[in-house]
């Protein structure tokens, strides 16, 4: 059991370049979420998905967009990265004893 | 999504019983009280969880107040691995479409 795993690790783009963050678990759980968590804050939920086919915003999802594309993944996109998305991403599932998260993606946006 | 209301920050000594205080003044009677904790650079991890009766685990205790205007979580005896944010969150049943809403947490040290 992997857990949650999310690749890339570490990542640096230029303003308005855009890319996506991969998340999969191996748990079958049906909900899986994406937060951001900046320096000495706490996370803020981007989206999240209750099952597979269906996503919903979160507190902060301007300037992103997910796909749930099976049960196991779900990917984060970032069309034309900002400074602003300059962040720590977490994705996380949910099972009977709460959420489980990844090990994060560090991104950088110069 | 109810608001939650922690110290910013405690301190603790090595081996001593640790308790981390919650206000949850707003709570609506299906809210299940959550524990997560953050170790430096590591996502966040469960801790515990509880709905009205105080419990345990093998990693802490969850006490509830009668009213469930407060919890408190402890630590038995902490070690220095116990150095972490501890974020205490409010959240409707998994079902009804509950989510995890982070607020700043209490930053944990401990002092060998």
């Amino acid at each position: 059991n992997a857990g949650v795993t999310q690749t890339p690790k570490f990542q640096v783009l230029k303003t308005g370049q855009s890319m996506t963050l991969q998340c999969a678990q191996d748990m079958n759980h049906n909900s899986m979420y994406w937060y951001r968590q900046d320096p000495g804050m706490g996370l803020r939920l981007i989206y999240y998905s209750a099952s597979e086919g269906t996503t919903d915003k979160g507190e902060v999802p301007n300037g992103y967009n997910v796909s749930r594309l099976n049960k196991r993944e779900f990917s984060l996109r970032l069309e034309s990265a900002a400074p602003s998305q300059t962040s720590v991403y977490f994705c996380a599932s949910t099972g009977l004893q709460g959420e489980f998260f990844g090990p994060g993606t560090r991104l950088t946006v110069l | 999504d109810a608001k939650t209301t922690q110290p910013n920050s405690m301190e603790s000594n090595e081996e001593e019983p640790v308790h981390l205080p919650c206000n949850h003044s707003t709570i609506s009677g299906t809210d299940y009280i959550h524990w997560y904790r953050q170790l430096p650079s590591q996502g966040p991890e469960y801790v515990i969880h509880g709905l009205t009766s105080n419990v345990n685990n093998r990693m802490a205790s969850l006490a509830i107040a009668e009213d469930r205007k407060s919890s408190t979580l402890i630590l038995h005896r902490a070690t220095l691995r116990d150095a972490a944010v501890y974020y205490c969150i409010l959240r409707a049943p998994y079902n009804q479409g509950g989510k995890l809403i982070f607020g700043q947490g209490t930053e944990l040290s401990v002092k060998p």
